[in-house]
C-alpha cells in the first residue's frame, strides 16, 4: 500500500540556518511526489513536486528536494530558513500525477530568532 | 494563481443536525473536487473524489450516507455533514482541480467543525 513517514513531528531551527525536512515514501511504481506548506488560515500551498527527469527539484520559496529512488527519500531543503517558513509542511505522494493524494504526518516547523 | 474558499471556515453545530460546507474554485473551472479531513496533529486523509454532474467516489470506509457530496457545477462542491456527532468533529479541507494550471489541485483553508 502507498504510505508516506515523515520521521520529524516537530523541528525548531534559527533564522538563517539551514534546514531538512524528511519524507520517505512506499509505492509500488515511480511516484508522483510532492511538498506542501500549511500557514494557519491558508490553504495548502505547493512548494514544488517531482514527475519524473531531474532528481532534483527547484521550488518556490527558494526550496528544494531530491529524489532517491534507492532511499526512497524525497527530502525538503532549504539553505537559510527564514523567520516567515515558520508552517506545517506535508510530503505527499500521488498516483497519476494529482489524481489521488496520499500525505504524510506533517512537521511542524518553528523558527528561532 | 488559482483560488479556492470555503464557507464557513468556522462552525459550531449541535449533535444530531446537519451542516453543509461550500467550496468553490474563484477563478477557475474546477472539473474535479477533492474532500479531506484532517485531524488535530495528523495528515489529511481524502474522504472523497467528485466529478462535476457525477456522483462522488468515496473512500474505503468513509460514509456516503453521512457525509454528503454534491459537485452540481463546475466552481462550487459541498459537503454535508449529516446527523452530526462530537467524533465528526474536524478540519475539513478541500481541493480543486482543472483543466487549466498542469492539472495541479489547489486547496481551500479548510473549516474547523466543531459538534457540540
Amino acid at each position: 500500500a502507498q504510505s508516506v513517514t515523515q520521521p520529524d513531528i516537530h523541528i525548531t531551527v534559527s533564522e538563517g540556518a539551514s534546514l531538512e525536512l524528511r519524507c520517505n515514501y512506499s509505492y509500488g511504481a515511480t511516484p508522483y511526489l510532492f511538498w506542501y506548506v500549511q500557514s494557519p488560515g491558508q490553504g495548502l500551498q505547493l512548494l514544488l513536486k517531482y514527475f519524473s527527469g531531474d532528481t532534483l527539484v527547484q521550488g518556490i520559496k527558494g526550496f528544494e528536494a531530491e529524489f532517491k529512488r534507492s532511499q526512497s527519500s524525497f527530502n525538503l531543503r532549504k539553505p537559510s530558513v527564514h523567520w516567515s517558513d515558520a508552517a506545517e509542511y506535508f510530503c505527499a505522494v500521488g498516483s497519476g500525477g494529482y489524481n489521488k493524494l496520499i500525505f504524510g504526518a506533517g512537521t511542524r516547523l518553528a523558527v528561532h530568532p | 494563481g488559482a483560488v479556492v474558499s470555503q464557507h464557513p471556515s468556522w462552525v459550531i453545530c449541535k449533535s444530531g443536525t446537519s451542516v453543509k460546507i461550500e467550496c468553490r474554485s474563484l477563478d477557475f473551472q474546477a472539473t474535479t473536487m477533492f474532500w479531506y479531513r484532517q485531524f488535530p496533529k495528523q495528515s489529511l486523509m481524502l474522504m472523497a473524489t467528485s466529478n462535476e454532474g457525477s456522483k462522488a467516489t468515496y473512500e474505503q470506509g468513509v460514509e456516503k450516507d453521512k457525509f454528503l457530496i454534491n459537485h452540481a457545477s463546475l466552481t462550487l462542491s459541498t459537503l454535508t455533514v449529516t446527523s452530526a456527532h462530537p467524533e465528526d468533529s474536524s478540519f475539513y479541507i478541500c481541493s480543486a482541480r482543472g483543466l487549466a494550471g498542469g492539472n495541479e489541485q489547489y486547496f481551500g483553508p479548510g473549516t474547523r467543525l466543531t459538534v457540540t
